[in-house]
């Protein structure tokens, strides 16, 4: 069974910093590329990153170039997002997600910006 | 970036109604449309790939047809279990993946 299991989420003041990571387990991770869509509440889904299986192509939406950086681990089947200099609106849902398309998704880890 | 514009926002239907939904892309995406089903407090669920392929699983009651920049999710006969969320999504250019903003498909 393919489970993907976020983690590191949580609540920071603007400007700080957070890593999310999510285990990947039940499927062959390597070769699969991998992505980070989040969800504002009571909003719509927004593709955060992507990065493909050897981690050789990554790419960002632009509200978050320059602050966000993905990663992977592929002898640990992890994912990571690396995220600094964060606003009150990246407050949202964090999925991560194998693909495009997203055939399977995490649970979500939430990650709220306030002081 | 390529944006994906849906429609209706919400759609009331009922049980056994057939009801479809739109997606528009600014720019033609070929066949790389997906759609997603979302239920509250749920992580979405992937419908259709590349416009009209069902994933694993999905009910033969959901159907995807376009390509270029018109595509249409078709759900022939309403089931209470298909009132939620729904987003296409084009993945032509994996530098930038773009949802729809969504339709709300609620119960008349």
């Amino acid at each position: 069974e393919v489970q993907l299991l976020e983690s590191g989420g949580g609540l920071v003041q603007p400007g700080g910093s957070l890593r999310l990571s999510c285990a990947a387990s039940g499927f062959t991770f390597s070769p699969y590329a991998m992505s980070w869509v989040r969800q504002a509440p009571g909003k719509g889904l927004e593709w955060v990153s992507s990065i493909s299986g050897r981690g050789d192509s990554i790419y960002y939406a632009d509200s978050v170039k320059g602050r966000f950086t993905i990663s992977r681990d592929n002898s640990k089947n992890t994912l990571y997002l690396q995220m600094n200099t964060l606003r009150v609106e990246d407050t949202a849902l964090y999925y991560c997600a194998k693909g495009p398309p997203f055939n399977y998704w995490g649970q979500g880890t939430l990650v709220t910006v306030s002081s | 970036d390529i944006q994906m514009t849906q429609s209706p926002s919400t759609l009331s239907a009922s049980v056994g109604d057939r009801v479809t939904i739109t997606c528009r892309a600014s720019q033609s995406i070929s066949s790389w449309l997906a759609w997603y089903q979302q239920k509250p407090g749920k992580a979405p669920k992937l419908l259709i790939y590349k416009a009209s392929s069902l994933d694993i699983e999905v009910p033969s009651r959901f159907s995807g047809s376009g390509s270029g920049t018109e595509f249409t999710l078709t759900i022939s006969s309403l089931q209470p279990d298909d009132f939620a969320t729904y987003y296409c999504q084009q993945y032509e250019s994996y530098s930038a993946v773009t949802f729809g903003q969504g339709t709300k498909l609620e119960i008349k």
